[in-house]
């Protein structure tokens, strides 16, 4: 059973750079089955896709985000981190990982972190 | 991008009701159609993945079609444990996009 979890800081000052990590157990982000993202929902709010990381490094972003987005993975440690640069309070929100699963051609989120509130505010 | 048009927003029924919820996409998306139930302070759970198929563990009252564009979410007898918030998603093609989501509740 495939369990994810979030951590990094719940304050971000504006302008800063977002940090997040989520580390994997019960799989390995190594896997070809599978994708790794991240989801944001400003409170309130719906769900905004912001990008995955596959396990061969293959990185893909919301455009609307693109310009501030890094997602890396780090294998030694079965993990993968978001970065957001330039904050600012519209990117208050609580931060999902979530491991997509794809198959011929058909992916889903099949199963997420807890969630990781981010507020941006001085 | 593949715009995703959910409704309705808001929903009240009560328990033993049948409920629809209806996702419509902007193009065709081959079945690329998810279904997710979130309840208040917890993540989005899987429900259906590929317009219909069940996600185990997911009780069989829950169900989904599609035609065309158009994507249903029917839940056949709603329980107490239902009510929440619903949100339809694409992955056909990226950016991915979710519904405004479907707020049901008593």
């Amino acid at each position: 059973q495939v369990q994810l979890q979030e951590s990094g800081p719940g304050l971000v000052k504006p302008s800063e750079t977002l940090s997040l990590t989520c580390t994997v157990s019960g799989d390995s982000v190594s896997s070809s089955i599978y994708y790794w993202s991240w989801i944001r929902q400003p409170p309130g709010k719906g769900l905004e896709w912001i990008g995955y990381i596959y396990y061969d490094g293959t990185t893909n972003y919301n455009p609307s985000l693109k310009s501030r987005v890094t997602i890396s993975v780090d294998r030694s440690k079965n993990q993968f981190s978001l970065k957001l640069t330039s904050v600012t309070a519209a990117d208050t929100a609580i931060y999902y990982c979530a491991r997509i699963t794809n198959r011929q051609h058909l992916g889903w989120f099949d199963s997420w972190g807890q969630g990781n509130l981010v507020t941006v505010s001085s | 991008d593949i715009q995703m048009t959910q409704s309705p927003s808001s929903l009240s029924a009560s328990v033993g009701d049948r409920v629809t919820i209806t996702c419509r996409t902007s193009q065709s998306i081959s079945s690329n159609l998810n279904w997710y139930q979130q309840k208040l302070g917890k993540a989005p759970k899987l429900l259906i993945y590929a317009a219909s198929t069940l996600q185990s563990g997911v009780p069989s009252r829950f169900s989904g079609s599609e035609s065309g564009t158009d994507f249903t979410l029917t839940i056949s007898s709603l329980q107490p444990e239902d009510f929440a918030t619903y949100y339809c998603q694409q992955s056909y093609s990226v950016p991915y996009s979710f519904g405004q989501g479907t707020k049901l509740d008593i």
